[in-house]
């Protein structure tokens, strides 16, 4: 099977812009999380997609969003960007049990 | 919220050696994985284990619920297990995994 994959792996993005980072999961996996991690706050949750709806979302500014279409692949946004959304952001599939989580490659944002 | 507390935070280890990682965490917990990020970021599932113990080759982990901690055991260490070791619990059941600050580790050939 295919792992997890994310587009693009790198992006550099100035400040105000906005951007779409793209996950596919492993086939059959219907949840999707996504994560943020940067040097001084570590790995920090988002939000996960189960069946195209969001279960749950973490402390995040309303400029993230995100979706998950009926394929199960998902993308999250981030509008008017900040240099502080400079990360690697992770995104992880799994069957939507509480079961392992598969992550992917990550995306490296870079907001000049 | 549910607080995640690994140790130690840097372990340098000569190869062959043993070690053992430790997550403490808060408050009681539904799910708990253990991952190893390379030092390419990629972030590979080691485990997942709310309770009990598990054994895969070289890597063994257990968790004691009730006293809210698991414990990562490396056996017979290999300059491939550097990178970043990380816990992460989720306390509700709804998947918001909450990961622990990491034990950075390298072993020496």
């Amino acid at each position: 099977k295919a792992g997890v994959t994310q587009t693009p792996r790198y992006l550099i993005k100035t400040r105000g812009q906005q951007v779409t980072l793209s996950c596919s999961p492993i086939s059959g996996h219907r949840s999707v999380s996504w994560y943020q991690q940067t040097p001084g706050q570590g790995l920090q949750f988002l939000f996960e997609y189960f069946s195209e709806t969001q279960r749950n979302k973490g402390n995040f500014p309303g400029r993230f969003s995100g979706r998950q279409f009926s394929n199960s692949r998902s993308e999250m946004n981030v509008s008017t960007l900040e240099l502080g959304d400079s990360a690697l952001y992770l995104c992880a599939s799994s069957l939507g049990l509480p079961d392992t989580q598969y992550f992917g490659p990550g995306t490296r944002l870079t907001v000049l | 919220g549910i607080q995640v507390e690994q140790s130690p935070p840097d372990l340098i280890l000569q190869e062959g050696a043993n070690s053992t990682l430790r997550c403490n965490f808060s408050d009681s917990v539904n799910n708990l994985q253990w991952f190893h990020q390379n030092p390419w970021g990629q972030l590979i599932n080691l485990f997942y284990i709310p309770s009990g113990t598990k054994q895969n080759g070289r890597l063994s982990a257990t968790t004691v619920a009730t006293e809210r901690y698991s414990l990562l055991y490396i056996s017979s260490s290999q300059t491939t297990d550097s990178g970043v070791y990380f816990c992460a619990v989720d306390s509700s059941g709804t998947y918001k995994y909450i990961f622990g600050t990491g034990t950075r580790l390298k072993v020496l050939a």
